[in-house]
């Protein structure tokens, strides 16, 4: 059964900053995996979604990487900003069957002005 | 309406009430997902549909039934439910199956009294 963790937990920066965002997941074998963040209260919203074969996605000031043998992935989130603050999740989905996707707990992010 | 929707996005109710969430798709997909969030928990897969047929379905107590009439909309029929159940509810879709990005509606909070 996949198992994701996502470190850290909560995290505190100022404005500006260049932060990472990392995940862990048990079972390497992924077709893709999902970044995503939730404002409190609300549903999803897709940030990234890198192939298995991928090592890298962008957007914007967003960067994924992937690194399926082991099993990791971080978020790079260059520039930080306060609209920036949110909880972000990843998701790995399985080769087989339909997308259904692992989620961490996620990691909650606070940048202050 | 564009993306994902959800109705109601709030709904209170008593263990002997019956209750239907209501989730409908403007996208074109042809898979549908009901996920639970509950706190301090991460999100669990709760059903998946494909062209209107359940592919999936996580061991999730029969006081939740689903029902996707067709592939736009998807329902989540509630009856008996506990104040364990209380929870956000999230809706997806998405196109295909593995390898394909997964849309979120903004959730419905439902509070068991």
């Amino acid at each position: 059964k996949q198992e994701v963790t996502q470190i850290p937990a909560a995290l505190s920066v100022p404005e500006g900053e260049n932060l990472v965002l990392n995940c862990s997941f048990t079972d390497s074998a992924i077709y893709n995996l999902q970044w995503f963040r939730q404002d409190p209260g609300k549903g999803l919203t897709s940030l990234l979604l890198i192939q298995s074969s991928q090592r890298e996605q962008t957007s914007g000031r967003l960067n994924a990487s992937l690194d399926k043998s082991s099993g990791r992935s971080t978020l790079y989130i260059a520039a930080s900003q306060p609209g920036d603050s949110a909880t972000y999740l990843c998701a790995p989905s399985p080769y087989s069957g339909y997308s259904t996707l692992t989620f961490g707990k996620g990691t909650m992010l606070l940048v202050s002005p | 309406e564009t993306g994902v929707t959800q109705t109601p996005r709030h709904l209170v109710m008593g263990m002997t009430n019956k209750k239907s969430l209501k989730c409908e798709q403007h996208l074109g997909h042809n898979a549908m997902y009901w996920y639970k969030q509950s706190a301090k928990k991460p999100l669990e897969l709760m059903f998946v549909y494909s062209l209107e047929e359940r592919v999936e379905n996580n061991s999730v107590p029969s006081r939740f039934s689903p029902e996707c009439p067709n592939s736009s909309h998807l329902f989540l029929h509630l009856h008996t439910l506990q104040p364990e159940d209380s929870a956000l509810y999230l809706c997806a879709s998405s196109q295909g199956g593995a390898a394909s990005e997964q849309f979120f509606g903004p959730g419905t909070r439902l509070t068991v009294l």
